[in-house]
């Protein structure tokens, strides 16, 4: 069964230091997504991308964050200057469509980020 | 008033037990819901999507009342491995290329033996 695959599982990093997830969608999957999950509290949109272009940003998505799809594969979230705050369990998901029931995400594994 | 509410439990019941989650939402505007299941620092995994007409799916019951704005889900016959948080989620895409999901904060189940 095809499944979202997410490197590294835990990255460990200092305050003000610049960190990349990295993500493989499903591969017949053309949206892709980001969400955070704050230990002890609820997952959170962050990011929906499509076309090679952000779709949708939440408010938590500010210019420290951004998304590539650097080849056809691969889907990545840089934080630029990583805050204590960012610690999280950080989830990429995808989807063939978007919108509707039929359109399910399926979420990776996770990688877990601390922030020190 | 939160976007997505549900009871955080824990909900405590034993093997072979029935129980029922509920959850409701405020944006009116919301087109499809689901229920996903949570392990312990794991990913979010599909349970099952809800339907106006409800929907069933062995021991897995979810109804969905838009006039409401109220979701529910029904475990019958609860096993141990039933143990897990379950989030209620609402997605307020419809077509074109937005398609954000909004998740509640979950109901821990933990199924005794």
């Amino acid at each position: 069964e095809p499944e979202v695959t997410q490197t590294p599982s835990h990255q460990v990093t200092q305050m003000g230091q610049e960190v990349i997830l990295r993500c493989v969608p499903i591969s017949n999957h053309l949206y892709f997504y980001w969400y955070r999950q704050i230990l002890g509290q609820k997952v959170e949109f962050l990011v929906s991308f499509y076309n090679n272009e952000i779709s949708e940003k939440s408010e938590i998505f500010d210019d420290q964050f951004s998304v590539e799809r650097p080849d056809g594969s691969n889907f990545t979230l840089k934080i630029r200057s990583t805050k204590l705050e960012d610690s999280a369990m950080y989830f990429c998901a995808s989807s063939i469509n978007a919108g509707g029931i039929a359109d399910t995400q399926y979420f990776g594994p996770g990688t877990r980020l601390t922030v020190l | 008033r939160k976007e997505v509410e549900q009871d955080p439990g824990p909900f405590n019941v034993p093997e072979g037990a029935t129980v029922a989650f509920n959850c409701t939402y405020s944006n009116s505007a919301s087109q499809s819901f689901f229920w996903y299941r949570q392990d312990c620092r794991k990913e979010p995994k599909l349970l099952m999507s809800v339907y106006s007409s409800g929907n069933e799916d062995g021991r897995f019951t979810a109804q969905l009342n838009r006039a409401s704005q109220y979701i529910s889900l029904l475990i019958r016959d609860s096993k141990l491995s039933d143990s897990a948080t379950y989030l209620c989620v609402v997605n307020m895409g419809y077509g074109g290329a937005t398609n954000k999901l909004i998740f509640g904060t979950g109901t821990l189940l933990a199924v005794q033996p």
